[in-house]
């Protein structure tokens, strides 16, 4: 069972449009993390939100933190095929020690 | 090194045979986690180690994977009498103190079992 189940699983979309990407849980998290991970690297730390309601913005890409602390998006404007890899939602649930758990991944292709 | 260090980055091997993968950690960091990334896919826990605390190990899909830790730092997943289903990137992850902080990726290891 996936602690944070993430949607789309995959996402083919052309170059100039907008996307959404979903991670969902049953738990409370302390913060919820987002990564991105390009082909032969390992993921990489985009952004952590902390706060329930937090919004976050990296130039296109907007993070938001569930006023419950259950769940994160990611919204993507006006995407570009540099935008292209896995995205992956990440954290550690309240009252369950610290083991980080991932997300299952929002696998993103941007079409030029 | 500045950044998390795993070898080999490439492991082709003959089933059955045994596979040790290693993994350098960034210095100071006492959480330490394996992963283990099938083509395209999410990441799938296998153990975790946090200082001198007994690792969770409630990932490691067989008895047939182990891992261990030396002095807080190199850790080793050892994989015994491979099958082709363990076939998979193996990714190495650190962080400072504990989960909430970021975590930094090795390039993992691939892992072709023939």
């Amino acid at each position: 069972t996936q602690l944070l189940e993430q949607s789309p699983q995959f996402l083919s979309i052309q170059e100039g449009e907008n996307l959404t990407v979903y991670c969902n849980s049953s738990s409370v998290f302390s913060s919820l993390q987002w990564y991105r991970q390009e082909p032969g690297e390992g993921p990489v730390l985009l952004v952590t939100v902390v706060t329930g309601g937090e919004v976050k913005k990296l130039k296109r890409l907007t993070f938001q933190f569930g006023d419950a602390r259950k769940d994160s998006s990611l919204h993507i404007t006006a995407a570009q095929p540099g935008d292209t890899g896995l995205y992956l939602c990440a954290g550690v649930p309240l009252n369950t020690g610290n083991q980080f758990y991932f997300g299952t991944g929002t696998s993103l292709t941007v079409i030029p | 090194g500045a950044g998390v260090s795993q070898s080999p980055s490439n492991k082709v091997t003959e089933k059955g045979k045994d596979v040790e993968l290693r993994c350098d950690p960034i210095s100071g960091h006492t959480a330490l986690y394996w992963y283990r990334q099938s083509l395209g896919q999410g990441l799938e826990f296998l153990i975790y180690f946090q200082g001198n605390s007994a690792p969770d190990k409630s990932g490691l899909p067989s008895d047939r994977f182990s891992a261990e830790r030396t002095g807080g730092s190199v850790s080793t997943l050892t994989i015994q009498r491979t099958q082709q289903e363990d076939s998979a990137v193996y990714l190495c992850a650190s962080s400072q103190i504990a989960g909430g902080t970021e975590a930094f990726f090795g390039q993992g290891t691939r892992l072709t079992v023939v």
